[in-house]
């Protein structure tokens, strides 16, 4: 079960961390990745964590990139997303997901949470 | 990057219906794809992944083939169930991993 938190309405150039605690899988095996889902449009990939074997690094995607963080807490099984100086066009549903990953460090997406509504507007 | 191109984007179909939904990558990519249902107001759900390995549960009308740059989400008899969105998403390189979309409607 994935469950994502700390949406809600943030103004441009504000700042929002987003929570997604985890249960049911052994978190610290897996990557996990955000992605996003504007209002009445396609998926985007925000970015991934790798699993702590493969070194804890991140990806982003371009159009975040700089201005998001993705972390985790092993400890907790959470994953969290640090978005910074944020933009209207950052306006989505914000989904975590669990990330299998095959050799060469490819990921496809097996489990989401149900999403969270970020809204940036003043 | 890479972009994802599915054809067509709304479909209207019966049931019973074959269905059959086209994602074209713009270089290859393998068998490095997955297929995701979304209905509406529900988070993705995965259905196939390397293009052509049913995820555990899915039914078995559900089938993928393809590799390289043409791949296939084909339903073989569409069930009430199936009237949603899908989305095909590339995973061989980081970037701009998902197609815009294949919005199945009721005919």
């Amino acid at each position: 079960q994935l469950v994502e938190s700390g949406g809600g309405l943030v103004q441009p150039g504000r700042s929002l961390r987003l929570s997604c605690p985890t249960s049911g899988f052994t978190f610290s095996a897996y990557a996990m990745s955000w992605v996003r889902q504007s209002p009445g449009k396609g998926l985007e990939w925000v970015g991934l964590i790798r699993s702590k074997a493969f070194g804890a690094t991140a990806e982003y995607g371009a159009s975040v990139k700089g201005r998001f963080t993705i972390s985790r807490d092993d400890s907790k099984s959470i994953a969290y997303l640090q978005m910074n100086s944020l933009k209207p066009e950052d306006t989505a549903i914000y989904y975590c997901a669990k990330s299998m990953t095959v050799p060469g460090s490819k990921y496809y997406f097996d489990y989401w949470g149900q999403g969270t509504l970020v809204t940036v507007s003043s | 990057d890479i972009q994802m191109t599915q054809s067509p984007s709304t479909l209207s179909a019966s049931v019973g219906d074959r269905v059959t939904i086209t994602c074209r990558a713009s270089q290859t990519i393998s068998t490095w794809l997955a297929w995701y249902q979304q209905k509406p107001g529900k988070a993705p759900k995965l259905l196939i992944y390397e293009a052509s390995t049913l995820e555990g549960g899915v039914p078995s009308r559900f089938s993928g083939s393809g590799s390289g740059i043409e791949f296939t989400l084909t339903i073989s008899s569409l069930q009430p169930d199936d009237f949603a969105t899908y989305y095909c998403q590339q995973y061989y390189t980081f970037g701009k991993t998902f197609g815009q979309g294949t919005k199945l409607e009721i005919k």
